[in-house]
Protein backbone atom coordinates (compact mmCIF):
# COMPACT_ATOMS: atom_id res chain seq x y z
CA UNK A 1 0.00 0.00 0.00
CA UNK A 2 1.24 3.47 -0.64
CA UNK A 3 1.93 6.22 1.54
CA UNK A 4 4.01 9.81 2.59
CA UNK A 5 5.63 10.82 5.21
CA UNK A 6 6.01 14.41 5.50
CA UNK A 7 9.48 15.23 8.54
CA UNK A 8 8.65 17.78 10.32
CA UNK A 9 4.96 18.57 11.83
CA UNK A 10 6.69 22.56 11.89
CA UNK A 11 8.90 24.51 10.18
CA UNK A 12 10.49 27.95 10.85
CA UNK A 13 12.49 29.68 8.61
CA UNK A 14 13.62 33.46 8.29
CA UNK A 15 12.34 35.67 5.41
CA UNK A 16 14.48 35.06 2.70
CA UNK A 17 16.00 32.03 3.93
CA UNK A 18 15.72 28.84 1.90
CA UNK A 19 12.40 26.63 2.62
CA UNK A 20 12.79 22.78 2.38
CA UNK A 21 10.16 20.75 2.96
CA UNK A 22 10.54 17.00 3.23
CA UNK A 23 8.27 14.30 2.03
CA UNK A 24 8.57 10.47 1.32
CA UNK A 25 6.56 8.06 0.03
CA UNK A 26 6.02 4.28 -0.70
CA UNK A 27 5.03 2.82 -3.72
CA UNK A 28 4.54 -0.35 -5.06
CA UNK A 29 4.51 1.31 -8.31
CA UNK A 30 5.42 4.72 -9.84
CA UNK A 31 3.41 7.32 -8.21
CA UNK A 32 2.12 10.87 -9.02
CA UNK A 33 2.86 12.71 -6.21
CA UNK A 34 1.89 16.57 -5.44
CA UNK A 35 2.20 19.11 -3.19
CA UNK A 36 -0.59 21.32 -1.68
CA UNK A 37 -0.89 24.55 -0.03
CA UNK A 38 -3.39 25.30 2.70
CA UNK A 39 -3.61 28.92 4.10
CA UNK A 40 -5.57 29.35 6.86
CA UNK A 41 -9.60 29.18 6.78
CA UNK A 42 -8.83 28.42 2.79
CA UNK A 43 -9.62 25.38 0.62
CA UNK A 44 -6.35 23.34 -1.13
CA UNK A 45 -4.24 24.53 -3.67
CA UNK A 46 -2.32 22.55 -6.29
CA UNK A 47 1.22 23.70 -6.20
CA UNK A 48 2.65 21.08 -8.24
CA UNK A 49 2.66 17.61 -9.50
CA UNK A 50 5.16 14.45 -10.88
CA UNK A 51 3.67 12.66 -12.95
CA UNK A 52 6.53 10.66 -14.15
CA UNK A 53 7.87 13.21 -16.69
CA UNK A 54 10.66 15.83 -15.78
CA UNK A 55 11.85 14.62 -12.29
CA UNK A 56 12.20 18.36 -11.21
CA UNK A 57 9.07 19.75 -11.64
CA UNK A 58 8.18 23.80 -11.09
CA UNK A 59 5.25 24.84 -9.50
CA UNK A 60 3.59 28.25 -8.62
CA UNK A 61 4.91 30.77 -6.60
CA UNK A 62 8.90 29.92 -7.25
CA UNK A 63 8.21 26.48 -5.64
CA UNK A 64 9.66 23.23 -7.04
CA UNK A 65 10.03 19.84 -5.89
CA UNK A 66 12.46 16.88 -7.23
CA UNK A 67 11.49 13.18 -7.63
CA UNK A 68 14.17 11.15 -6.62
CA UNK A 69 13.71 7.39 -6.84
CA UNK A 70 16.21 6.25 -5.08
CA UNK A 71 15.25 7.57 -2.15
CA UNK A 72 11.59 7.49 -2.30
CA UNK A 73 11.90 11.33 -2.06
CA UNK A 74 9.72 14.67 -3.10
CA UNK A 75 11.01 17.24 -1.26
CA UNK A 76 9.76 21.18 -1.72
CA UNK A 77 12.06 23.82 -2.00
CA UNK A 78 11.93 27.09 -2.79
CA UNK A 79 15.07 29.55 -2.60
CA UNK A 80 13.67 32.31 -0.62
CA UNK A 81 10.79 32.19 1.53
CA UNK A 82 8.37 35.18 1.66
CA UNK A 83 6.15 36.18 4.95
CA UNK A 84 3.28 35.19 2.05
CA UNK A 85 4.83 31.53 1.84
CA UNK A 86 3.49 30.94 5.56
CA UNK A 87 0.89 28.21 5.62
CA UNK A 88 0.05 24.28 5.87
CA UNK A 89 1.61 22.40 3.23
CA UNK A 90 0.74 18.70 2.20
CA UNK A 91 2.49 16.24 0.05
CA UNK A 92 -0.07 13.88 -1.48
CA UNK A 93 0.67 10.25 -3.46
CA UNK A 94 -2.03 8.74 -5.95
CA UNK A 95 -1.56 5.46 -8.04
CA UNK A 96 -2.29 5.77 -12.16
CA UNK A 97 -4.52 2.82 -12.48
CA UNK A 98 -4.19 2.74 -16.26
CA UNK A 99 -5.10 5.83 -17.01
CA UNK A 100 -8.22 6.29 -14.30
CA UNK A 101 -6.28 7.68 -11.46
CA UNK A 102 -7.58 6.63 -7.93
CA UNK A 103 -7.67 9.07 -5.38
CA UNK A 104 -4.79 10.83 -3.36
CA UNK A 105 -2.90 9.60 0.14
CA UNK A 106 -1.87 12.97 2.07
CA UNK A 107 1.05 13.46 4.51
CA UNK A 108 0.19 14.74 7.80
CA UNK A 109 1.21 18.36 6.94
CA UNK A 110 3.95 21.03 7.96
CA UNK A 111 3.28 24.05 8.98
CA UNK A 112 5.42 26.71 7.47
CA UNK A 113 6.13 30.07 9.90
CA UNK A 114 8.32 32.92 8.02
CA UNK A 115 9.66 34.89 10.81
CA UNK A 116 11.06 38.80 9.23
CA UNK B 1 -8.45 25.31 -15.09
CA UNK B 2 -11.33 22.89 -14.33
CA UNK B 3 -14.05 23.68 -11.73
CA UNK B 4 -16.16 21.87 -8.68
CA UNK B 5 -18.21 23.33 -7.25
CA UNK B 6 -19.16 23.00 -4.11
CA UNK B 7 -21.75 23.92 -1.78
CA UNK B 8 -22.42 25.17 1.20
CA UNK B 9 -19.30 26.54 1.75
CA UNK B 10 -20.01 26.75 5.41
CA UNK B 11 -23.04 25.70 8.18
CA UNK B 12 -23.71 25.10 11.76
CA UNK B 13 -26.09 22.31 12.45
CA UNK B 14 -27.67 21.27 15.49
CA UNK B 15 -26.99 18.02 16.68
CA UNK B 16 -28.68 15.16 15.18
CA UNK B 17 -29.68 16.86 12.07
CA UNK B 18 -28.29 16.00 8.81
CA UNK B 19 -26.26 18.24 5.96
CA UNK B 20 -26.24 17.48 2.50
CA UNK B 21 -23.39 18.57 0.54
CA UNK B 22 -23.45 18.96 -3.34
CA UNK B 23 -20.51 18.80 -5.94
CA UNK B 24 -20.95 20.13 -9.24
CA UNK B 25 -18.15 19.36 -11.90
CA UNK B 26 -17.66 21.13 -15.05
CA UNK B 27 -16.78 17.87 -17.36
CA UNK B 28 -17.89 14.44 -17.18
CA UNK B 29 -15.66 12.08 -14.71
CA UNK B 30 -15.84 8.87 -13.43
CA UNK B 31 -14.39 8.95 -10.03
CA UNK B 32 -15.67 11.35 -7.42
CA UNK B 33 -13.96 11.39 -3.93
CA UNK B 34 -14.96 12.89 -0.58
CA UNK B 35 -12.75 13.72 1.96
CA UNK B 36 -12.68 14.86 5.61
CA UNK B 37 -10.06 17.04 7.05
CA UNK B 38 -10.45 17.48 11.06
CA UNK B 39 -9.49 20.53 13.01
CA UNK B 40 -5.96 20.45 12.79
CA UNK B 41 -5.55 17.67 11.25
CA UNK B 42 -4.61 16.26 7.11
CA UNK B 43 -7.27 14.77 4.67
CA UNK B 44 -8.63 11.36 4.95
CA UNK B 45 -10.52 9.73 2.03
CA UNK B 46 -14.51 9.28 3.11
CA UNK B 47 -15.41 7.03 -0.05
CA UNK B 48 -15.05 7.20 -3.83
CA UNK B 49 -18.33 7.15 -5.77
CA UNK B 50 -18.43 5.79 -9.01
CA UNK B 51 -21.40 6.60 -11.44
CA UNK B 52 -23.83 4.00 -11.61
CA UNK B 53 -22.87 2.42 -8.83
CA UNK B 54 -22.63 1.90 -4.59
CA UNK B 55 -19.83 4.42 -3.08
CA UNK B 56 -16.27 2.26 -1.51
CA UNK B 57 -16.08 3.60 1.51
CA UNK B 58 -12.85 3.52 3.44
CA UNK B 59 -12.37 1.95 7.19
CA UNK B 60 -13.91 3.69 9.89
CA UNK B 61 -16.77 5.06 7.59
CA UNK B 62 -19.93 3.92 7.00
CA UNK B 63 -23.09 4.24 4.87
CA UNK B 64 -25.60 5.02 7.12
CA UNK B 65 -23.50 7.80 8.53
CA UNK B 66 -22.02 9.02 4.98
CA UNK B 67 -24.70 8.23 2.32
CA UNK B 68 -23.35 9.48 -1.14
CA UNK B 69 -25.44 9.67 -4.15
CA UNK B 70 -23.95 9.99 -8.01
CA UNK B 71 -26.54 10.31 -10.51
CA UNK B 72 -24.78 11.45 -13.08
CA UNK B 73 -20.59 12.04 -14.44
CA UNK B 74 -20.90 15.40 -13.06
CA UNK B 75 -22.81 15.65 -9.71
CA UNK B 76 -22.20 13.91 -6.48
CA UNK B 77 -23.73 14.02 -2.61
CA UNK B 78 -22.34 13.38 0.64
CA UNK B 79 -24.72 13.83 3.63
CA UNK B 80 -23.28 13.70 6.81
CA UNK B 81 -26.39 12.30 9.33
CA UNK B 82 -27.14 12.65 12.91
CA UNK B 83 -24.45 14.77 13.37
CA UNK B 84 -22.77 15.41 16.54
CA UNK B 85 -20.06 17.93 17.65
CA UNK B 86 -17.49 15.26 16.72
CA UNK B 87 -18.45 15.86 13.10
CA UNK B 88 -17.39 19.33 12.98
CA UNK B 89 -14.79 19.10 10.12
CA UNK B 90 -14.13 20.56 6.64
CA UNK B 91 -15.36 18.33 4.27
CA UNK B 92 -14.44 18.72 0.39
CA UNK B 93 -14.69 16.53 -2.94
CA UNK B 94 -12.37 16.22 -5.46
CA UNK B 95 -11.84 14.76 -9.15
CA UNK B 96 -9.75 13.90 -11.98
CA UNK B 97 -11.21 16.16 -14.63
CA UNK B 98 -10.02 14.95 -18.01
CA UNK B 99 -6.86 17.18 -19.21
CA UNK B 100 -6.49 18.16 -15.62
CA UNK B 101 -5.23 17.88 -12.94
CA UNK B 102 -6.00 16.38 -9.43
CA UNK B 103 -9.10 19.51 -8.50
CA UNK B 104 -10.63 19.99 -5.18
CA UNK B 105 -13.95 21.91 -4.37
CA UNK B 106 -13.52 25.10 -1.93
CA UNK B 107 -14.81 22.81 0.57
CA UNK B 108 -17.77 22.67 3.02
CA UNK B 109 -16.59 24.21 6.97
CA UNK B 110 -19.31 22.22 9.15
CA UNK B 111 -19.34 23.57 12.71
CA UNK B 112 -21.77 20.67 14.48
CA UNK B 113 -23.45 22.84 17.76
Amino acid sequence: AQSVTQLGSHVSVSEGALVLLRCNYSSSVPPYLFWYVQYPNQGLQLLLKYTSAATLVKGINGFEAEFKKSETSFHLTKPSAHMSDAAEYFCAVSLNYGGSQGNLIFGKGTKLSVKP
Amino acid sequence: SAVISQKPSRDICQRGTSLTIQCQVDSQVTMMFWYRQQPGQSLTLIATANQGSEATYESGFVIDKFPISRPNLTFSTLTVSNMSPEDSSIYLCSAWPRGYGYTFGSGTRLTVV
